[in-house]
C-alpha cells in the first residue's frame, strides 16, 4: 500500500524563523513528488520534484528530493504570517494501465505567530 | 475562466439520502479524480478516470459511485449518505501530455455534511 508520511503534523513558530517540513514516501511506480499549500480551500501548487538532489526555489521557499532516502524537505526562510497554512506533500504514481494519480500525506499545519 | 468547476459548493443531506456531486473541466484534460479531505487526513483518492469511459477505484471507494459522462465531466454519486461521508470533496483533472509543472488542477471543493 502506498504511503506518504509528513512531519511534523503541526508547527508553531514566530515570524522571521526558518522552518523545515519533512515528507517520506513508500510508493510503487514513483513518478514525481509535489508540494502544495492549502489555505481553507483547494490546494495550490508549489513545487514538483522529479530528480534527486536538485533544489527548486521560489522566493523564500525551496524544496529538494532525495530518491535514495525516499524523502523530501520543504524549507521556508524568514517566515511571514501569510505563510500560515497546511502544507501537503503528494507523490505522483503511475499504473500499468496508463493511469496516474496522487497520494497525499496528512499535511503539516504551520502557524506563524507575529 | 478555464479550470475545474464543482457543484454544489455546500450541501447538507440527511442519512440515507442520495446525491450527485458534479465536476466539469474545460481544459481538455484526459484524467479526472475525486478526493475527499477530512480534518488532519490530507486528501484521499476516492475514484479516478484515466480517460472517457474508464474509471478505477482509489483508496476509499466504498459508498461511492462515479460516472465519466464524457471527457469534460466526472460525477460522484452517494447512493445512501452516511455521517462518515461528511467531508470536503475535491475534483481534479490532469492531462498526461502536459509539459509544465502544473499538472493537476483542483476545483474549489464541495463541503458536504450528512446529519
Amino acid at each position: 500500500e502506498d504511503k506518504v508520511v509528513q512531519s511534523p503534523l503541526s508547527l508553531v513558530v514566530h515570524e522571521g524563523d526558518t522552518v523545515t517540513l519533512n515528507c517520506s514516501y513508500e510508493v510503487t511506480n514513483f513518478r514525481s513528488l509535489l508540494w502544495y499549500k492549502q489555505e481553507k480551500k483547494a490546494p495550490t501548487f508549489l513545487f514538483m520534484l522529479t530528480s534527486s538532489g536538485i533544489e527548486k526555489k521560489s522566493g523564500r521557499l525551496s524544496s529538494i528530493l532525495d530518491k535514495k532516502e525516499l524523502s523530501s524537505i520543504l524549507n521556508i526562510t524568514a517566515t511571514q504570517t501569510g505563510d500560515s497554512a497546511i502544507y501537503l506533500c503528494a507523490v505522483e504514481w503511475y499504473s500499468g494501465g496508463g493511469a496516474d494519480g496522487l497520494t497525499f500525506g496528512k499535511g503539516t499545519h504551520l502557524i506563524i505567530q507575529p | 475562466n478555464a479550470g475545474v468547476t464543482q457543484t454544489p459548493k455546500f450541501q447538507v443531506l440527511k442519512t440515507g439520502q442520495s446525491m450527485t456531486l458534479q465536476c466539469a473541466q474545460d481544459m481538455n484534460h484526459n484524467s479526472m479524480y475525486w478526493y475527499r479531505q477530512d480534518p488532519g487526513m490530507g486528501l484521499r483518492l476516492i475514484y479516478y478516470s484515466a480517460s472517457e469511459g474508464t474509471t478505477d477505484k482509489g483508496e476509499v471507494p466504498n459508498g461511492y459511485n462515479v460516472s465519466r459522462l464524457n471527457k469534460r465531466e466526472f460525477s460522484l454519486r452517494l447512493e445512501s449518505a452516511a455521517p462518515s461521508q461528511t467531508s470536503v470533496y475535491f475534483c481534479a483533472s490532469r492531462t498526461v501530455s502536459e509539459l509544465i509543472n502544473y499538472g493537476y488542477t483542483f476545483g474549489s471543493g464541495t463541503r458536504l455534511t450528512v446529519v
